[in-house]
């Protein structure tokens, strides 16, 4: 089975750009969560999506905003990128939200650098 | 969500046990411990996760004090490519947001 993809792997853009980066979760998780690496914050949680809801946030400007479509893939946006954006960003699955506790499988992120 | 408390780095020689302590003294009722493991610059890996019993599993054991207000990962007998930062997260029982704290970078030396 494969696992938790996410696309492009490396991306540069420039301050004021915006970007939308994709992960596809392991085929049958219909759980989705996102999350931030910096070497200064470390690994901060973004956003937890099941069935195309946001169920969770994290303390993250409205810049930073995604979406999960019906088959459970989701994308991320930042608008307005600022040059502390720079990072890697994780998404993880997981086979279903809320009632059991289950393991979320992480893909290999996006390192995003903002010029 | 609880915090939990980790030394910043530990070294283990290869071929013994490495013991990976954590503190979580605020945990509540209804959360879990889990451990995961980020190896340079990958996604972090699940390892083991409990409630209140002992765990173990193919990677690691995993030991909780009857007060659950900490718990020793196990590595039984680590090897080079254990080498990592590993990460004690207590998390809620109705969500998947993991709250990472500073880990614990551990060296494993010939």
């Amino acid at each position: 089975k494969a696992g938790v993809t996410q696309t492009p792997r490396y991306l540069i853009k420039t301050r004021g750009q915006q970007v939308t980066l994709s992960c596809s979760p392991i085929s049958g998780h219909r759980s989705v969560s996102w999350y931030q690496q910096t070497p200064g914050q470390g690994l901060q949680f973004l956003f937890e999506y099941f069935s195309e809801t946001q169920r969770n946030k994290g303390n993250f400007p409205g810049r930073f905003s995604g979406r999960q479509f019906s088959n459970s893939r989701s994308e991320m946006n930042v608008s307005t990128l600022e040059l502390g954006d720079s990072a890697l960003y994780l998404c993880a699955s997981s086979l279903v939200a809320g009632e059991l506790k289950k393991t979320q499988y992480f893909g290999p992120g996006t390192r995003l650098l903002v010029l | 969500d609880a915090k939990t408390t980790q030394p910043p780095s530990m070294d283990c020689a290869e071929g013994r046990a490495a013991n990976l302590p954590c503190n979580h003294s605020t945990i509540s009722g209804n959360e879990y411990v889990y451990w995961y493991r980020q190896i340079h610059s990958q996604g972090p890996q699940y390892i083991i996760h409990g409630l209140k019993n002992n765990e173990t599993n193919e990677m690691a054991s995993l030991i909780i004090t009857e007060d659950r207000k900490s718990s020793t990962l196990i590595l039984p007998h680590a090897t080079l490519r254990d080498t990592a930062v590993y990460y004690c997260i207590v998390s809620a029982y109705n969500t998947d947001k993991l709250i990472f704290g500073t880990g614990t970078r551990l060296q494993v030396f010939p």
